[in-house]
């Protein structure tokens, strides 16, 4: 079955903590993404990779780090998380990225940052 | 001024009900414009894309867009309750980037 999955799905921890969150895809997709979507605002693309070692930064990138060592995966690390990053999280990847192609999300990840 | 603006809602309609939901843009450039459906728990999947301006159309869904007022749109006809869910515009704005607005919650009460 073709699919995005993220770990964990829900996540409390505490400010400063570093924690990873996993995402992987089973589709041999090129192009992977990280939004966070909070009330209000709708979905925010966080960082995105158009390929393996080739990433950029989205409109909300400030306190969060990726990489893209493996075409499958796209972890998303917080380094010292803190209360702002209290979001929901979802990674997301499409065959290329551009314009015609759509997005495949993954469930979700509920994070808490105490 | 934000890129998209799509009201929150809620929205309650009663089964059978045709269903408006819409959003605003600002960039007059943007061509390529998609709406996902996010049920609660899930991730947003893909319901409908459309480019430049006109209407499309896939069962009891019509994307519509209407670039010289900078409106989008999409119609639901005899609304389920199944189609209780989050509905996101969404907007390709080129160099690998989507926006999506906050979306608006939809309630179909049986």
């Amino acid at each position: 079955e073709a699919q995005v999955t993220q770990n964990p799905r829900y996540l409390i921890t505490v400010t400063g903590k570093k924690l990873t969150v996993t995402c992987s895809q089973n589709m041999n997709h090129e192009y992977m993404s990280w939004y966070r979507q909070d009330p209000g605002l709708g979905l925010r693309q966080i960082y995105y990779s158009m390929n393996v070692e080739v990433t950029d930064k989205g409109d909300v990138p400030e306190g969060y780090k990726v990489s893209r060592k493996e075409k499958r995966n796209f972890p998303l690390i917080l380094e010292s998380p803190s209360p702002n990053q209290t979001s929901l999280y979802f990674c997301a990847s499409s065959a290329t990225g551009d314009e015609e192609e759509t997005q495949y999300f993954g469930p979700g990840t509920r994070l808490l940052v105490l | 001024q934000k890129e998209v603006e799509q009201d929150p809602g809620p929205l309650s309609v009663p089964e059978g009900a045709i269903v408006s939901l819409n959003c605003t843009y600002s960039n007059s450039a943007f061509q390529y414009f998609m709406w996902y459906r996010q049920y609660s728990r899930k991730g947003p999947e893909l319901l409908m894309y459309t480019y430049s301006s006109g209407n499309k159309e896939d069962g009891r869904f019509t994307a519509q867009v209407d670039k010289s007022s900078k409106y989008i749109s999409l119609f639901i006809r005899d609304s389920q309750p199944s189609d209780s869910a989050t509905y996101l515009c969404a907007i390709y704005t080129g160099g690998f980037k989507t926006i999506f607005g906050a979306g608006t919650r939809l309630f179909v009460k049986a």
